[in-house]
């Protein structure tokens, strides 16, 4: 059960997009379209944003978006905003019948 | 609303146990696998265990398995982590949530477990 890889840190100006990287295994990231990605801000708890590769829950802003291609996701934010300024963790259903998180992503809105 | 209301954290001795307690309002609660993540504070978060909507399946992260059991009660709402041989390790805020496989979609706030001498 190893983390799935997301880089440490990514950055970026007001009104841009940035892309965040999750890469896994065949056994899970790969296995199936179960991957969720989740916003943390400092204190307090973790909130999902994107599930099941590419949908948005209720509420959540459609400048968030997801995909996959093979043993790698990805979570893009268009149209930066200061309030994304957060920790964003991947995670995904893996061929075991458990999860596993990436080690997180600290995004820097400049 | 969906509330998730942990308790039970504290303070043990390694080798020590504690058992998590999380309190479920404001949806279907049989209708629904619940999860424990932990989460060392100012590191990552870590997936622990889950259980099925009926109580009849249980999962485990490998750094858990053989020492933690997860169980629910759907007459009560409630859902349980009994945390035995704890070790320095197993130090973090622990949190409850609603859902497994798919997705996580609501989350308690956690309870703090420090395994300490």
């Amino acid at each position: 059960q190893s983390a799935l890889t997301q880089p440490a840190s990514v950055s970026g100006s007001p009104g841009q997009s940035i892309t965040i990287s999750c890469t896994g295994t065949s056994s899970d990231v790969g296995a199936y379209n179960y991957v969720s990605w989740y916003q943390q801000h400092p204190g307090k708890a973790p909130k999902v944003m994107i599930y099941d590769v590419s949908k948005r829950p209720s509420g959540v802003s459609n400048r968030f978006s997801g995909s996959k291609s093979g043993n790698t996701a990805s979570l893009t934010i268009s149209g930066l905003q200061a309030e994304d300024e957060a920790d964003y963790y991947c995670s995904s259903f893996t061929s075991s019948s458990t999860w596993v998180f990436g080690g997180g992503t600290k995004l820097t809105v400049l | 609303e969906v509330q998730l209301l942990e308790s039970g954290g504290g303070v043990v001795q390694p080798g020590g146990s504690l058992r998590l307690s999380c309190a479920a309002s404001g949806f279907t609660f049989s209708n629904y696998a619940m999860t424990w993540v932990r989460q060392v504070p100012g590191e990552g978060l870590e997936w622990v265990s889950a259980v099925s909507s009926s109580g009849d399946s249980t999962y485990y992260a490998d750094s858990v398995k053989g020492r933690f059991t997860i169980s629910r009660d759907n007459s009560q709402n409630m859902v349980y982590l009994q945390m035995n041989s704890l070790r320095a390790e197993d130090t973090a805020l622990y949190y409850c949530a609603k859902g497994y496989v798919t997705m996580i979609d609501s989350w308690g706030q956690g309870t703090l477990v420090t395994v300490s001498s």
